[in-house]
């Protein structure tokens, strides 16, 4: 079965800009969560999404916003842009019914703010 | 403190090595995983444990629940096993992670 799409793998924006990303998950998966990884602050959780409504948020500013549609896909966005929002954002599905069903994660969005 | 804490931070070790990766955590988990990340960023997950013990192919995952302590063993390390090892823990629909083990086995 197709793994976790994250699209794009790469991306370079201007401070003050905009940016969103997207994270299919594996089919049939109802949870999407959304990671950070940044070199001084490792892997950050952002939320998590479980039919299209948002289950759990990290501690993020209110730049940070996500959803999730009917099929589950789900985008993440970003507003007004800033150099610490350079980071590999990840994304991870999991079948979602309880807690602790394991995770597939994505390959990443490299995201680099100029 | 860090909820996850792991360690070593590094380790180098000769191939053919037994390998031991610690973490330990501080909050309620439902589960506990092991994940490995190779140079350019992709995750796979290695195990992922609520109780006991695991194990798939030379890799080995035991937790103690009481204890709030897992360990990764990886026998007879090769130099392809050389990647960043990270505990997570699922706490509250959440993964929160460890700092990872970069682990670098030489031929």
């Amino acid at each position: 079965k197709a793994g976790v799409t994250q699209t794009p793998r790469y991306l370079i924006k201007t401070r003050g800009q905009q940016v969103t990303l997207s994270c299919s998950p594996i089919s049939g998966h109802r949870s999407v969560s959304w990671y950070q990884q940044t070199p001084g602050q490792g892997l950050q959780f952002l939320f998590e999404y479980f039919s299209e409504t948002q289950r759990n948020k990290g501690n993020f500013p209110g730049r940070f916003s996500g959803r999730q549609f009917s099929n589950s896909r789900s985008e993440m966005n970003v507003s007004t842009l800033e150099l610490g929002d350079s980071a590999l954002y990840l994304c991870a599905s999991s079948p979602g019914g309880t807690p602790a069903m394991g995770y597939t994660f994505g390959s990443g969005t490299r995201l680099t703010v100029v | 403190k860090n909820e996850v804490e792991q360690s070593p931070q590094n380790l180098t070790a000769q191939e053919g090595e037994f390998i031991t990766i610690n973490c330990s955590y501080s909050v309620g988990i439902s589960a506990l995983h092991w994940l490995q990340q190779h140079p350019g960023g992709g995750i796979v997950s290695l195990f992922m444990l609520s109780s006991g013990k695991k194990k798939h192919g030379r890799l080995i995952a035991t937790i103690n629940i009481q204890e709030k302590h897992s360990s990764l063993h990886i026998t007879a390390s090769h130099p392809r096993d050389s990647a960043v090892y990270i505990c997570a823990v699922l706490s509250n629909y959440q993964l929160i992670w460890g700092a990872g083990t970069k682990l670098i086995i030489k031929p």
